[in-house]
């Protein structure tokens, strides 16, 4: 069981705005920034979506947007298109663990 | 052009021991932090180790600490994972990746399989 928790599932259909919740604890989310990885296909290497907490890299559509507050965090989708189908996973530092931990990952599927 | 790639992964029998490479290069190697990740056949992603750019600072995820060992050589450009007392549960897709704020770049993962 992950220290920190996804949904393992959610949809939406075309156009839509879907969010992903990440719940973790006073020692990871709480205390550390968050950051969101989508990987298309299991396997492959996955890209950076979102970094501390809501700062997009370049490159990022800024359909795509992370929040935090307290111990949990969320990434939007919005204008959700086929292509934005893939796993989603949200990570954070671990005081506790003293290293990264992920949510177990979210599927997105595009209906 | 960033890239990471590594190699050495391949078939282990259980106890036994590999050894992967993560080579860099389009960026200067020496100025980052980097990290070893993997991904189990139809699980999720998990960390695996941390080693700060000069080797000052090196952290494992508590299910290879005593087994694995990170390391790098910046004149090489490359990045190391030394891996020992292989189990079953350590078969996978192992990535390296660089630390930049988040991991901007990956490299495209190394299959090891841990079978008898």
């Amino acid at each position: 069981q992950s220290v920190v928790t996804q949904p393992p599932s959610a949809s939406g259909t075309p156009g839509q705005r879907v969010t992903i919740s990440c719940s973790g604890s006073s020692s990871n989310i709480g205390t550390n920034y968050v950051y969101w990885y989508q990987q298309e296909v299991p396997g492959t290497a996955p890209k950076l979506l979102i970094y501390r907490n809501n700062q997009r890299p370049s490159g990022v559509p800024d359909r795509f947007s992370g929040s935090k507050s307290g111990t949990s965090a969320s990434l939007a989708i919005s204008g959700l298109r086929s292509e934005d189908e893939a796993d989603y996973y949200c990570i954070a530092w671990d005081d506790s663990r003293s290293g990264p931990v992920f949510g177990g990952g979210t599927k997105l599927t595009v209906l | 052009e960033v890239q990471l790639v590594e190699s050495g992964g391949g078939l282990v029998q259980p106890g036994g021991s590999l050894s992967l490479s993560c080579a860099a290069s389009g960026f200067i190697f020496s100025n980052y932090d980097m990290n070893w990740v993997r991904q189990a056949p139809g699980k999720g992603l998990e960390w695996v180790s941390f080693i700060s750019s000069t080797t000052t600072t090196i952290y494992y995820a508590d299910s290879v600490k005593g087994r694995f060992t990170i390391s790098r050589d910046n004149g090489k450009n490359s990045l190391y994972l030394q891996m020992n007392s292989l189990r079953v549960e350590d078969t996978a897709v192992y990535y390296c990746a660089r630390d930049n704020s988040g991991w901007d770049y990956w490299g495209q993962g190394t299959l090891v399989t841990v079978s008898s």
